[in-house]
């Protein structure tokens, strides 16, 4: 079976910190990966997503970058956090392409905690 | 544009009692569609999708929802509301470009002893 793992689970930086908070699949290949971020009380905001290895797609101009050096690795980089960068880090995965019975579902990891002071 | 409406930002209902959240969907061709649970300090996780065939979906955790396309509408039921179910729900639909999935803002639902 298919399991999505996201480290660290929380975390607090200074301001103008680097960050780099790491996603990896278990159990199948080639998925579609996705960083989500929660705000404190709104909803999910798509951040990037990515189709293949060193394939990144950004979905909002911000202060952070993504990478996928492997298959399954999906990570989550800033040079120098903000305090608006704080929230609720979701890392997700899913089928890539058009599969017999897949809907384009994503499975989401636990996520990360990130608080900047 | 592709877009997904969750009218109730907060619903409380007592242990027992039966529950309606509602997800409205803008979509052009037939949608997937999605019902999410988030638990707090937790990932989302599916309770249920539709795709094609019935338009009534079984789920996890005794949920069930309702494709009705003439009402652009996917509401989620369950019958009798237990604690547990507190959480934050998210009605999603896939989008067109790239495995994308649209969210609505979520319903936080409480839960009344």
């Amino acid at each position: 079976s298919q399991t999505i793992h996201q480290w660290p689970a929380t975390l607090v930086q200074p301001v103008g910190s680097p960050l780099s908070l790491e996603c990896t699949v278990e159990g199948t290949s080639n998925p579609n990966l996705y960083w989500y971020r929660q705000a404190a009380g709104r909803g999910l905001q798509l951040l990037f997503y990515s189709v293949g290895i060193g394939q990144i797609s950004s979905e909002v101009p911000q202060n952070l970058s993504a990478s996928r050096p492997q298959d399954r690795q999906f990570i989550l980089s800033s040079k120098k956090l903000l305090l608006s960068d704080s929230g609720f880090y979701l890392c997700a995965w899913s089928v890539t392409g058009v599969v017999s019975g897949s809907s384009g579902e994503q499975f989401f990891g636990p996520g990360t905690r990130l608080t900047v002071l | 544009a592709q877009s997904v409406t969750q009218p109730d930002i907060h619903i409380t209902v007592s242990e027992g009692a039966s529950l309606e959240l509602r997800c409205n969907y803008s979509y052009g061709a037939t949608p997937y569609l999605f019902w999410y649970v988030q638990s707090p300090g937790q990932g989302l996780q599916l309770l249920l999708k539709y795709f094609s065939g019935d338009t009534l979906v079984q789920g996890i955790k005794g949920f069930e929802a309702e494709f009705k396309r003439s009402q652009s509408s996917f509401n989620l039921r369950k019958p009798s509301v237990h604690w547990s179910d507190a959480a934050e729900y998210f009605c999603a639909v896939a989008s067109n470009q790239g495995g994308k999935l649209i969210f609505g803002q979520g319903t936080e639902l409480s839960v009344k002893p």
